[in-house]
């Protein structure tokens, strides 16, 4: 089954513990990419990837780290999370080669900082 | 900056009417845009995507686009209460560097 598959689902923490949000797809896509999504701001880019080694920052990217080591994975760093890094936050690909612009989104990692 | 405007809603409607969903984007070099469904609690989904100027249609939706006036729409024809959630339009240029979101309008299809 096509997918993409982000851990954890949800994650309780505090200010300054590190902590990483893995993002995997099983659709040799290329381009990948994290989303934030807060209420009444919508749906904002952090950072995103066009292929393995190749990133670049997004709407919201301070804050936050992600490397592209492989094809599949694209896991979503916060060194010292803070407060106002609560957000549910979305993982998603897609494959430029067929040229549709469709997003598949994992289901999403409910993060809560204290 | 890159920005996608939409009305927050919420949109009511009655179950078996036509839902209108409007959109307007600042940046003239988009050139791809999409409608997403979001169901509350979970993640977006594709629902329609519009390339050229006019009308697209797929079932109960038609996307509309007008490059000229930077504004896309999105209509659902016999609205149903498994429509409600919320609509997202997304808009990018080539290459899909960056896929710019609106913060979306909730409808609501009441039977």
């Amino acid at each position: 089954e096509a997918q993409v598959t982000q851990n954890p689902r949800y994650l309780i923490t505090v200010t300054g513990k590190k902590l990483t949000v893995t993002c995997s797809q099983n659709m040799n896509h290329e381009y990948m990419s994290w989303y934030r999504q807060d209420p009444g701001l919508g749906l904002r880019q952090i950072y995103y990837s066009m292929n393995v080694e190749v990133t670049d920052k997004g709407d919201v990217p301070e804050g936050y780290k992600v490397s592209r080591k492989e094809k599949r994975n694209f896991p979503l760093i916060l060194e010292s999370p803070s407060p106002n890094q609560t957000s549910l936050y979305f993982c998603a690909s897609l494959a430029l080669a067929q040229n549709t612009g469709e997003l598949f989104f994992g289901e999403g990692s409910r993060l809560t900082v204290l | 900056q890159k920005e996608v405007e939409q009305n927050s809603g919420p949109l009511s409607v009655p179950e078996g009417a036509i839902a209108s969903l409007n959109c307007t984007y600042s940046d003239r070099g988009s050139q791809s845009f999409f409608w997403y469904r979001q169901y509350s609690g979970k993640s977006p989904e594709l629902i329609m995507s519009i390339y050229s100027n006019g009308d697209k249609e797929d079932g109960r939706f038609t996307a509309q686009l007008n490059k000229a006036s930077q504004y896309v729409s999105l209509l659902i024809r016999d609205s149903q209460p498994s429509d409600s959630a919320t609509y997202l339009c997304a808009a990018t240029s080539w290459g899909y560097s960056t896929l710019t979101f609106g913060k979306g309008t909730m409808l609501l299809v009441s039977p």
